[in-house]
This record gives C-alpha cells, sequence and structure tokens, in this order.
C-alpha cells in the first residue's frame, strides 16, 4: 500500500469546485503533517501550490490565486487540496507530499489527473 | 527570480555513470536545502535525495542509496548528483529543487539503454 494514496482521475466543470484527497497510509497520522500540494501540466516541471497543517500552520505559493485552499478529514486520515471555480487552465495533474520522518525521505502521493470538461 | 538549470543527462548504458548538474541563481543558495525529484516516463514523482544547506545532512531514497551521491558547491551556486551503476529504471527526467519543492528547475533527461 502506498504511504500516499490519491485518486488516479477527476473530472469536473468549469465553475465548479473539485477536492483533491491525499489519503495516508494507516498508521501514519494525518495530524502531525504538513501536506505539501503541487501541480504539474504537460512538459512542465512542477509547481508548489501550498502547504496545510492546519488553519494556524498553512502556507500559499507566492502567486497562487486564494480559489486553490487546503486542508484535512481527520476522520478519513487524509488532507485536502480544494479548488474553487474551476477553469480549463486548472487542467493538470496534482502531487501530494510529505516528509515522512520515520523513514527520513519525502513522500509523493501517486497523483490525480484532473479534467476540465 | 529563482531560477535552477540542470544539465548532464543523456544516453547511457547499463552499469554506466553520469553526473548531473543544477546552477542555482536568484536566491542565497548557502542557505538553501535541496533536492533532486525524478520523474520516469508518464509516471508520477519520484524523490531521490536530499542535502542540507551546510551538506551536514544527507537523505537518500531506498532505490538509490548506494549508487547515487548527492553534493554542492555553495562557492559556485551549484548543486550534484553522481549516479553510478545506472539501471533502465533510473530512466527519468531529473529535477533540482528547492526544499519541500517550493522551486524546480525545468530538468534534464536521464536514459539507460543499451
Amino acid at each position: 500500500q502506498a504511504v500516499l494514496t490519491q485518486p488516479s482521475s477527476l473530472s469536473a466543470s468549469p465553475g465548479a469546485s473539485a477536492s483533491l484527497t491525499c489519503t495516508l497510509r494507516s498508521g501514519i497520522n494525518v495530524g502531525i503533517y504538513r501536506i505539501y500540494w503541487y501541480q504539474q501540466k504537460p512538459g512542465s516541471p512542477p509547481q508548489y501550490l501550498l502547504r496545510y497543517k492546519s488553519d494556524s500552520d498553512k502556507q500559499q505559493g507566492s502567486g497562487v490565486p486564494s480559489r486553490f485552499s487546503g486542508s484535512k478529514d481527520v476522520s478519513a486520515n487524509a488532507g485536502i487540496l480544494l479548488i474553487s471555480g474551476l477553469q480549463s487552465e486548472d487542467e493538470a495533474d496534482y502531487y501530494c507530499m510529505i516528509w515522512h520522518s520515520s523513514t527520513s525521505s519525502y513522500v509523493f502521493g501517486t497523483g490525480t489527473k484532473v479534467t476540465v470538461l | 527570480e529563482v531560477q535552477l538549470v540542470e544539465s548532464g543527462g543523456g544516453l547511457v548504458q547499463p552499469g554506466g555513470s553520469l553526473r548531473l548538474s543544477c546552477a542555482a541563481s536568484g536566491f542565497t543558495f548557502s542557505n538553501s536545502d535541496m533536492n533532486w525529484v525524478r520523474q520516469a516516463p508518464g509516471k508520477g514523482l519520484e524523490w531521490v535525495s536530499y542535502i542540507s544547506s551546510s551538506s551536514y545532512t544527507i537523505y537518500y531514497a531506498d532505490s538509490v542509496r548506494g549508487r547515487f551521491t548527492i553534493s554542492r558547491d555553495n562557492a559556485k551556486n551549484s548543486l550534484y548528483l553522481q549516479m553510478n551503476s545506472l539501471r533502465a529504471e533510473d530512466t527519468a527526467v531529473y529535477y533540482c529543487a528547492t526544499d519541500f519543492g517550493t522551486n524546480w528547475g525545468q530538468g534534464t533527461l536521464v536514459t539507460v539503454s543499451s
């Protein structure tokens, strides 16, 4: 089982909201981690969107629109990236990441491909 | 403006070696922890290695430990990745990135094939 699992794809209409989940493997408590989110468009490197641990410990990437926001679903042991007011330019792959302290390694999620229909 | 420019990629035979470089500018490189991250064709992101600003702390992914060596030269604002005993599964675009991935280079393609 992957450390961080993301749905492989998600489709939504322009103007709608999209909630991307990043589920941590059982035994890894989402509450203690900062979750980092990245957007990657075809042929380009990833771009940092934001990080979220709590409402008092969060950071928006430079120039990243406020319609991208982070949260957590503790009951589901998951980090969430919410994209409000979807635009065609939001079509991309999205990755989450954590610093996994117990293994001294960064771990990326499996990635979600977002399609704006 | 932060700039990270990777170089050194190319085609190499299995078992061969390659040294990647990353030239940094637009920020205080000597104060910045750095990483190498790779992406195999059509696949997701995989963290490869981390080095602290002073080179005191270094970490590797299990998949490359013992074969790859990360290093830096703060006087030259440069990050390196020495890759030995290369395998087909090391084929990927290699990105250098500032800590926590706040900035990324454009990447350099490494192809391991006979």
